[in-house]
Order: structure tokens, then sequence, then C-alpha cells
């Protein structure tokens, strides 16, 4: 157990719903990440906040994905109007600034089926 | 763009025999390589990173080397055991997007008894 929580843990949903998973990171953490992870592949990087700024969204698959972090504690990730390519797992990690710079460590993820 | 390639995608090895995977990174500016297991169901779970001003660095049975001039570094897993089974990722820090992480595709590694 690394620390950082997910919740649900899996997620099942019909075609055209949105969904909305949450991640709190280890406490001490400033920096939080999603990832998305397909079957057979690496995570693939979509969003990172450092405290409670967006600083990098252009990763994001689409307009139909959006990330939150309102006080820079815990993150949310929506996905609108859920398609069958949507299915993965979705990963959160969080790091901190200072010493051990850079090691992020990621939670037990969300996995998301889209019917 | 960015790219980490890694390989072989699957390594089989018998117990005690040791094991080496390989990546390569596209971004002369990355400066640091962290290597994740991942185990069925569960999130990837930091094992050893290393960072560029470091040639090698060792934890027990595992050690990670990195040539920046090549652009390449690699895993070594010594004396393996079946526990040591899982799928290992390298990745690369991509500093145009922050501090975020580039994976390569991943390596399926099988120790038998």
């Amino acid at each position: 157990d690394t620390g950082v929580s997910q919740d649900p843990r899996h997620k099942i949903t019909k075609r055209g719903q949105n969904v909305t998973f949450r991640c709190d990171p280890i406490s001490e953490h400033n920096r939080l990440y999603w990832y998305r992870q397909t079957l057979g592949q690496g995570p693939e990087f979509l969003t990172y906040f450092q405290n409670e700024a967006q600083l990098e969204k252009s990763r994001l698959l689409s307009d139909r994905f959006s990330a939150e972090r309102p006080k820079g504690s815990f993150s949310t990730l929506e996905i609108q109007r859920t398609e069958q390519g949507d299915s993965a797992m979705y990963l959160c990690a969080s790091s901190s600034t200072g010493l051990g710079d850079n090691e992020q460590f990621f939670g037990p993820g969300t996995r998301l089926t889209v019917l | 763009g960015e790219n980490v390639e890694q390989h072989p995608s699957t390594l089989s090895v018998q117990e005690g025999d040791s094991a080496v995977i390989k990546c390569t990174y596209s971004d002369s500016a990355s400066n640091y390589f962290p290597w994740y297991k991942q185990e069925l169901g569960k999130g990837p779970q930091l094992i050893i990173d290393i960072r560029s001003n470091v040639g090698e660095k060792k934890d027990q049975r595992i050690a990670v080397t990195l040539n920046k001039t090549a652009k390449h570094f690699s895993l070594h897993i010594t004396e393996t055991q079946p526990e040591d089974s899982a799928v290992y990722f390298c990745a690369a820090i991509f500093l145009q997007a922050g501090t975020a992480l580039i994976f390569g595709k991943g390596t399926t590694l099988s120790v038998s008894s």
C-alpha cells in the first residue's frame, strides 16, 4: 500500500453516462497526476496538479475529460458521455517537490468498463 | 515526440538466473528514470530509480544502469525468484509536461522454479 487511495476500484457504466473518479494522494504530497492504462500498455499521462493548480492538461484525451483538485488535497477525474473506448484503468499518482523530487507513487487504480 | 522503447516484451527465466530489461528514450533533456513493477490488478510500484548524474544504482538484487550519451537505461535483476514474476515498466520524465512520466510498453517477466 503506497498511501495513495482511489475510489471506486471498479466502475461499470453504459455508454453515454458520466462517471467521476476520486483520488486521495499521500497527505504531504503537493503534486497529483492522472494516467490511463489500457490492456498491455504502459500508463499514459493525462494531467497533473501542483497544489490546486492544474499545470498541464493538454494531454487529456478529449474535452469530455476534466479534472479538479479544488483544495489541493484530493482530486476528481470526470468523463462525460462515456464511450466504449474509454474502458481502461485510470491511475492516480502523487509526489512532492523537494527531497525525493519526481518519485511518483501510484494508487491501485479505478477500472472502468463502458458497455 | 517523446517516446520510451522497452525490450523485450516478454522474458522467461529459471529461478536463480539473471534478467535484463532495456529501454531507450528520445528526450535528451530527461534526467530521471524510474522502474515500476506491476502485479495483476494492482497499481505500478516504484522499485528503483536513477537520476542523470549517476551511471549506476543498486538495491539488493536490483540494479539500474544509465548511458545518457546513448539515451538508454537498463534494469538488472539477479538471483531471480518466482515472486519477481510481474510486468515491469521503465519510464522517463517528460520535462515539457512538468514532471509527467512517459512509460515504455512493459516487459512481462516469468520466473519458473
